[in-house]
């Protein structure tokens, strides 16, 4: 009964590949999140989705495509990969409470590593 | 944009003593939440405690307490009766409160601190 969960868990495919990382949620919660650590376990956010619609989109390259069919996945699909995206991708949610001034935590999933030879 | 520092990039401690690891942030907003997560080897991402900033009170959990100085701009964890089981990186991360007018729900993160506790 994981609440967020991330498949696979590690990832080693060779450059100018696509892959896909899945994300899955059941804690109902109606946002997710992508976010990336480098090699200096630096975090830092690339997406977010609330209720399948795209709301932040920081400056990441076009070759990294979220994708959300309903609010409790959030996939994220990598087209010809480069050596510089080996990193871990976390995915999260939490609950947005649509109320100014309001926010929610967010709880994370285990991580994927991927590994670009 | 908004910033978060922490400037300890390695802390230890022996077990059953207190630690304090320092963050401070940068921000011109007034409403805010402030976390602190840990990361064990194992990779999850926990959270450990949480401060609103429009609260006065400082947060507490259990053996983790901070020390939120909203106008120096300080949120300290203080860790007491170190357990081997808080050995793991911990990151400090701020959240802008959500409105319409900026990317609430965002985190951002410090640089992390690691922090070994010795038998």
């Amino acid at each position: 009964d994981t609440a967020v969960s991330q498949t696979p868990k590690y990832l080693v495919t060779q450059m100018g590949n696509d892959k896909s990382i899945k994300c899955e949620q059941n804690l109902g919660h109606d946002t997710m999140y992508w976010y990336k650590q480098d090699s200096k376990k630096f975090l830092k956010i690339m997406f977010s989705y609330n209720n399948k619609e795209l709301i932040i989109n920081e400056t990441v390259p076009n070759r990294f495509s979220p994708k959300s069919p309903d609010k409790a996945h959030l996939n994220l699909h990598i087209n010809s990969l480069e050596l510089g995206d080996s990193a871990v991708y976390f995915c999260a949610s939490s609950q947005r409470i649509v109320v100014a001034g309001d926010t929610d935590t967010q709880y994370f999933g285990p991580g994927t590593r991927l590994t670009v030879l | 944009a908004q910033t978060v520092t922490q400037s300890q990039p390695e802390m230890s401690v022996q077990e059953a003593e207190t630690v304090t690891l320092s963050c401070t942030y940068d921000t011109s907003e007034s409403n805010y939440y402030l976390f602190w997560y840990k990361q064990p080897p194992s990779r999850q991402m926990i959270l450990v405690i949480r401060q609103e900033a429009y609260k006065q009170q400082n947060a507490t959990e259990n053996r983790f307490s901070v020390n939120f100085q909203k106008a120096a701009k300080s949120f300290s964890l203080k860790i007491s009766d170190s357990q081997l089981g808080d050995t793991a990186m911990y990151f400090c991360a701020f959240m802008n409160s959500f409105s319409i007018y900026n990317q609430g729900g965002k985190l951002i993160f410090g640089q992390g601190t690691e922090l070994s506790v010795k038998p």
